[in-house]
């Protein structure tokens, strides 16, 4: 059985510019969660979606955006790119809250 | 605010060598603690949840425990493959369904 799938696996964009980030949650999870993880510290959430509804945000300012699909794949837009927004970033599917599986994460790099 | 903090941040044992790595939190209305293992540019790694004060998991040489404000992992006899950084996560209660994470344990195993 397939796990969590993001692409791409990495990306270098240039200040300013937009991205967008891909996740296939596993078989069956309706819910898909999006971290941010910058190097030496641990994952800080950003978005979930259960049913293509937002169900939490964290703390990221609005050029951070998301949504869900009706196959419940997820896409994570970043707008007007910082040098700060390079970091690692990690999506998660689950059953419901517990059980959070990860996939391997989309290296971005901003110059 | 939610908040999770591990320690030490970096251990460096011998082969066989048992330790414990601590995870202290203040989490409202937590609903289940959370160790996952990253290797290098990897997506983290489910190894436990846990739910209640009292309850023990382990899997091969890892033990987790939880208590009312700290989860601790016991590695016992560990071997260089151990070798990762150890992610500790409090999942909150209410209608934040987000994950919050300590910054890690680096975890070094020499042969």
């Amino acid at each position: 059985d397939a796990g969590v799938t993001q692409s791409p696996t990495h990306l270098i964009k240039t200040r300013g510019q937009h991205v967008t980030l891909r996740c296939s949650p596993i078989s069956g999870h309706k819910s898909v969660s999006w971290y941010q993880q910058v190097l030496g510290q641990g994952p800080q959430f950003i978005f979930q979606y259960y049913e293509k509804e937002e169900r939490g945000r964290g703390n990221f300012p609005d050029r951070f955006s998301a949504r869900q699909f009706p196959n419940y794949s997820s896409e994570l837009n970043v707008n007007a790119l910082l040098l700060g927004d390079s970091a690692l970033y990690l999506c998660a599917s689950s059953v419901d809250r517990d059980g959070y599986t990860f996939g391997s994460g989309t290296r971005l790099t901003v110059v | 605010e939610d908040q999770v903090t591990q320690s030490p941040e970096a251990l460096r044992l011998q082969e066989g060598e048992s330790s414990s790595l601590n995870c202290s939190y203040t989490v409202s209305g937590l609903r289940g603690l959370f160790w996952y293992r990253q290797d290098p540019g990897k997506g983290p790694e489910f190894l436990f949840t846990l739910y209640s004060a009292g309850e023990e998991k382990e899997k091969e040489r890892l033990k987790a425990t939880l208590t009312k404000k700290e989860s601790f992992l016991h590695i016992t006899a560990p071997k260089p493959e151990d070798s990762a950084t150890y992610l500790c996560a409090g999942n909150s209660g209410g209608s934040n369904y987000k994950l919050t994470f300590g910054k890690g344990t680096l975890l070094t195993v020499n042969p």
